[in-house]
Order: structure tokens, then sequence, then C-alpha cells
């Protein structure tokens, strides 16, 4: 079946450390956007991509980090800068029309 | 710039029950209307949209109008049931400028108790 695989489900991060978000898709679609979700509030655009090897930053792109080498793979790297990087993170995707897909996300927290 | 509005949640209600979700949003485009739902853990599944003035978006019981003269998008159903408990968000798609951006309301959570 097509669709969007995050992983891993729950990441937990050290200070001081960098962690590594994954989102692969097998939908062929050319645009990907990563999500950031906090409790009571809606989803904050992070960093978007609408082909290989471009992207641009999002409404939060600070301590954020993104690759996109590969049609079907746009990793996140939350980075040290983040300071606040408690939350859900969603990946989503898109092909010609405007229909999001997400996947189902992951929960980073902060040890 | 672009916003979403939706009524603050929980929302909770009684199985059966009739059921609306406000949602207003600005935008200097001509936007496409969504609602998307989101289970406990789960990602966000598109549940309907609507992309001009007056078209009504229907899916699984759920309806929508996009009034543009209001310019709102609320969500309703006739009969809730408890399955339809879950987190509900507003969202428009502003592609004018060529690039698709979306903006997403804070969302409402809905409670079905049978």
């Amino acid at each position: 079946d097509g669709g969007i695989t995050q992983s891993p489900k729950y990441l937990f991060r050290k200070e001081g450390q960098n962690v590594t978000l994954s989102c692969e898709q097998n939908l062929n679609h050319d645009a990907m956007y990563w999500y950031r979700q906090d409790p009571g509030q809606g989803l904050r655009l992070i960093y978007y991509s609408q082909i290989v090897n471009d992207f641009q930053k999002g409404d939060i792109a600070e301590g954020y980090s993104v690759s996109r080498e590969k049609k079907e793979s746009f990793p996140l790297t939350v980075t040290s800068a983040q300071k606040n990087p408690t939350a859900f993170y969603l990946c989503a995707s898109r092909l010609t029309g405007e229909k999001l897909f997400f996947g189902s996300g992951t929960q980073l927290s902060v040890l | 710039g672009d916003s979403v509005t939706q009524m603050e949640g929980p929302v909770t209600l009684s199985e059966e029950a009739f059921l609306t979700i406000n949602c207003t949003y600005t935008a200097t485009g001509y936007p496409s209307l969504f609602w998307y739902v989101q289970y406990p853990g789960e990602g966000l599944q598109l549940l309907l949209k609507a992309t001009k003035a007056d078209d009504k978006g229907s899916n699984k019981g759920f309806e929508a109008t996009y009034r543009k003269e209001t310019t709102s998008f609320h969500l309703e159903k006739g009969s809730v049931q408890v399955s339809d408990s879950a987190v509900y968000f507003c969202a428009l798609s502003d592609r004018t400028s060529g690039t698709y951006k979306y903006i997403f309301g804070t969302g409402t959570r809905l409670k079905v108790l049978a």
C-alpha cells in the first residue's frame, strides 16, 4: 500500500544533541512538508520542498534543518539550537492537487 | 496575512446529537477550504473540501459549505457517533502565488458519549 512512513514513533533527545526524524513516501509525490503540532495549537510549517534538491523555510524554521536528496525522502533534523523541541512532528506530501497526505507522526521529548 | 479561526473545544455531545463546529477565515486570494480529522496518536486525514464559493463538501455524513459572504466553512453532522470522537482542523490553501501554502486552525476536540 502507498503511504507516508514516519519513524520513530517516539524519540527522546538529550540536551545538546541533534536528532533526525525520518519521513519516507512511496506515493511518487513531488511536494513534502514538515509541521510541528503543540497541544492546543494548530499545525505550524517548519520546512517544505516542492522538488528534489530544493526546499524552503516555513514559519518556524529556526533550530531545524532538512534535506531532499531523493524524491521519496525528506528527513528533518532537530538541532541543539532548538530550545523547545518537545512536540508532535508531522510529515505530509502532495502530488498535483491540494490534498495533503500525512504520516502518523513522531512524538519528540526532551530527557 | 491569511488566517483560520475555529471554535475552541472541547465539544462534548451525546450520541445521535447534531454537531456544528464553526470555522471562519481571512484570505486575500481565492482559497480552497478543508476539514481534516485527527484520531489519537495519528496524522491528519482529509475529511472534506470545497474549492470555490457555494461549493458543499461532504463525506461520511459530514458537510460544510463555502460561504464567501460570511467567510465561513462550518462543519456539520446530523447525528454523531462515538467513533467520530477526534480533533477536527479547519484549513485553507492559497495557491495564488503558485505555491500551495496551507493555514490550519487550532483544532477542535470532539468527544461523543454513548
